[in-house]
């Protein structure tokens, strides 16, 4: 069964300062892997995916993560932390089997501080 | 186009009523996904229906149920409500099962149980 964890229940940066988020899956075979963004009083959004293709999955707002199959990690990063990037992050994790089933780390609260 | 819609935004219920809670999905979606999302669990996956069958199950008790109808809309239903099921309910659509690509949130219904 996959899992995911999320190193960091919350994560404070300077503007302007790089942004990692960090995030460890477990599964037997390389997943499908997913971060999302949740600003305040919003739903989730999609930030990024990987499915197979590139290792280094590059997604909107100038953030990207790499794919390390040897260290079961998709981290988050962004160069340079903007104040309208303070929100919460999930990663999330599905298996390749039939029923594709979306698991959800326990999310990383980004404070930028000006 | 039309993004996912959740209704109602807001409720407020006792302990031992039940509640339905109804969620659109975005046209030509035919999966619907249902999370629990509160301070201290953060997101739980309760549910996701694809094309009107109940395609995967998180670990909620049997008083969460849900369905799914031939146009894609969702509901899902909270009987006994209790004190703990205050949480704000988030509803995600997809082409596909959630697992295999982008899932598209709608912005909640916030359940508060007194």
């Amino acid at each position: 069964a996959q899992s995911v964890t999320q190193l960091g229940s919350h994560v404070s940066v300077s503007e302007g300062a790089l942004v990692l988020l960090r995030c460890n899956y477990s599964s037997s075979v390389p997943p499908y892997l997913f971060w999302y963004v949740q600003y305040p009083n919003q739903g989730l959004q999609l930030l990024l995916k990987y499915t197979s293709a590139a290792t280094l999955v590059k997604g909107i707002n100038g953030f990207e993560a790499e794919f390390k199959k040897s260290e079961t990690s998709f981290h988050l990063t962004k160069p340079s932390a903007h104040m309208s990037d303070a929100a919460e992050y999930f990663c999330a994790v599905s298996g390749r089997d039939s029923s594709y089933k979306l698991i959800f780390g326990s999310g990383t609260r980004l404070l930028v501080r000006p | 186009k039309a993004g996912v819609t959740q209704t109602p935004r807001y409720l407020i219920k006792t302990r031992g009523q039940q509640v339905t809670l109804s969620c659109s999905p975005i046209s030509g979606h035919r999966s619907v996904s249902w999370y629990q999302q509160t301070p201290g669990q953060g997101l739980q996956f309760l549910f996701e229906y694809f094309s009107e069958t109940q395609r995967n199950k998180g670990n909620f008790p049997g008083r969460f149920s849900g369905r799914q109808f031939s146009n894609s809309r969702s509901e899902m239903n909270v009987s006994t409500l209790e004190l703990g099921d205050s949480a704000l309910y988030l509803c995600a659509s997809s082409l596909a099962l959630a697992g295999r690509g982008e899932q598209f949130f709608g912005p909640g219904t916030r359940l508060t149980v007194l």
